[in-house]
């Protein structure tokens, strides 16, 4: 089975802390994304990932930047966070194969920021 | 770029009763509709998906039904039972596009005993 973690259900980060969110993924596969999750609002795409070290903007990439140095892992930062962005974030993974679309989600992050 | 709209946000059905959601998207070029079912507490699942050159697509109780005319997708759960209770998304996408998804804002559906 693939298995997509998170590295942290729950977060509790203030205003203005760096703050890095991690998934990891063992499948092998290539892309990786990072949605954000609110009510009324969805999923939504923050940036995405199709090799090591290549990323690419969602459609809500402010306030975000990411680092792919290792395929299996995909990570999140929020270069100084803010109440705004306290939310639900969801990893994926996939590969291009028989079944190139299907995205594999990790658990997701509850990320407060107080 | 791709706009998808869901509805409803919520459905409540007896458990037994026939469930539809449907969607519409904007981007006559997109060509490939999964439908994700995301559990409390977990994340979103593939359940079904549908590529352009199909009309219907049944997998058991689940099936989906595609007008590229309209435009508008739906997934159709028959015989619903209380685990078919989550939020289910229908997303839309172009492929060879870079394998990103356009996600709808979710429907919540209780199945009632």
């Amino acid at each position: 089975d693939v298995k997509v973690t998170q590295s942290s259900r729950y977060l509790v980060k203030r205003t203005g802390e760096k703050v890095f969110l991690e998934c990891v993924q063992d499948m092998d596969h290539e892309n990786m994304f990072w949605y954000r999750q609110d009510p009324g609002l969805g999923l939504r795409l923050i940036y995405f990932s199709y090799d090591v070290k290549m990323k690419e903007k969602g459609d809500i990439p402010e306030g975000y930047s990411v680092s792919r140095e290792k395929k299996e892992r995909f990570s999140l930062i929020l270069e100084s966070a803010s109440t705004n962005q306290t939310s639900m974030y969801l990893c994926a993974s996939s590969t291009p194969g028989t079944h190139p679309y299907e995205q594999y989600f990790g658990p997701g992050t509850r990320l407060t920021v107080t | 770029g791709e706009n998808v709209e869901q509805h409803p946000s919520t459905l409540s059905v007896q458990e037994g009763d026939s469930a539809v959601i449907k969607c519409t998207y904007s981007d006559s070029a997109s060509n490939y509709f999964p439908w994700y079912k995301q559990e409390l507490g977990k994340g979103p699942q593939l359940i079904i998906d549908i590529r352009s050159n199909v009309g219907e697509k049944k997998d058991q109780r689940i099936a989906v039904t595609l007008n590229k005319t309209a435009k508008h997708f739906s997934l159709h759960i028959t015989e619903t039972q209380p685990e078919d209770s989550a939020v289910y998304f229908c997303a839309a996408s172009k492929i060879n596009s870079g394998y990103a998804l356009n996600f709808g804002k979710g429907t919540s559906l209780l199945v009632t005993p």
